[in-house]
């Protein structure tokens, strides 16, 4: 799995937009960008997923530049409730096999009033 | 939202008890997952299965045992708990072809006296 690279920490007014940053220069042709969060002493949350195209769901969007070689996660109007860890994963899509989930040390989202 | 349980939320209980961590999903979904995971630090899967009657041990060697007889139920069991055991358990499931998209449940905090 490539390696990614997230800034430890940042803030965001809550009903502003948080643009959390992911560098993944290392990443190869077949590998898939993943966002997840983790809230404090919950389980983790999957957010979104993307190979090239820019795509969006319900709960945010996900940017990837033209080189793949890095990728922003944007939470639209943040709230208190995004307050958490966030993780970007770079992983070759698995189909058929069980896959073990590994997070770095991710962005930590703190959202203030 | 994803629809996947775990009970009991919360378990203190002496050293040399057996206990049973319950995990279940409505979703159909395929694969199963059991990890560990201390606070402040990373998920270690324990536990997977592919599938009824599959499962396999994961990367961080546990003490627990888990079966799947049935495609929404993947129980965990530890036949004497030790205060080692003390973690929280996290459940999740992925759906047949997405291994990486993995929904957890809430987790159970296990603190063993």
């Amino acid at each position: 799995d490539a390696k990614t690279t997230q800034p430890p920490s940042m803030d965001c007014a809550e009903g502003r937009a948080a643009n959390l940053p992911c560098n993944h220069s290392t990443i190869s042709g077949n590998e898939y960008v993943y966002w997840y969060r983790q809230i404090h002493s919950q389980g983790p949350q999957y957010i979104i997923h993307g190979l090239k195209n820019n795509e969006t769901n319900e709960m945010a969007s996900l940017i990837i530049t033209e080189d793949r070689k890095s990728s922003t996660l944007i939470l639209p109007h943040a709230t208190l409730r995004d307050t958490a860890v966030y993780y970007c994963i770079v992983r070759v899509g698995t189909t058929g096999t069980a896959s073990k989930l590994t997070f770095g040390t991710g962005t930590r989202l703190q959202v203030t009033l | 939202e994803a629809d996947i349980y775990q009970t009991p939320r919360y378990l203190v209980i002496g050293t040399g008890k057996k206990i049973t961590l319950e995990c279940s999903q409505t979703m159909g979904h395929d694969k199963m997952y059991w990890y560990q995971q201390d606070p402040g630090m990373e998920l270690h899967l324990i536990h997977y299965s592919y599938g009824v009657n599959s499962t396999e041990k994961g990367d961080l060697s546990s003490e627990s045992t888990v079966s799947r007889i049935r495609t929404e139920h993947f129980p965990l069991t530890l036949e004497s708990a030790r205060p080692s055991h003390t973690s929280q358990y996290l459940c999740a499931s992925s759906p047949p072809g997405r291994a990486d998209t993995q929904y957890f449940g809430p987790g159970t905090r296990l603190t063993v006296l």
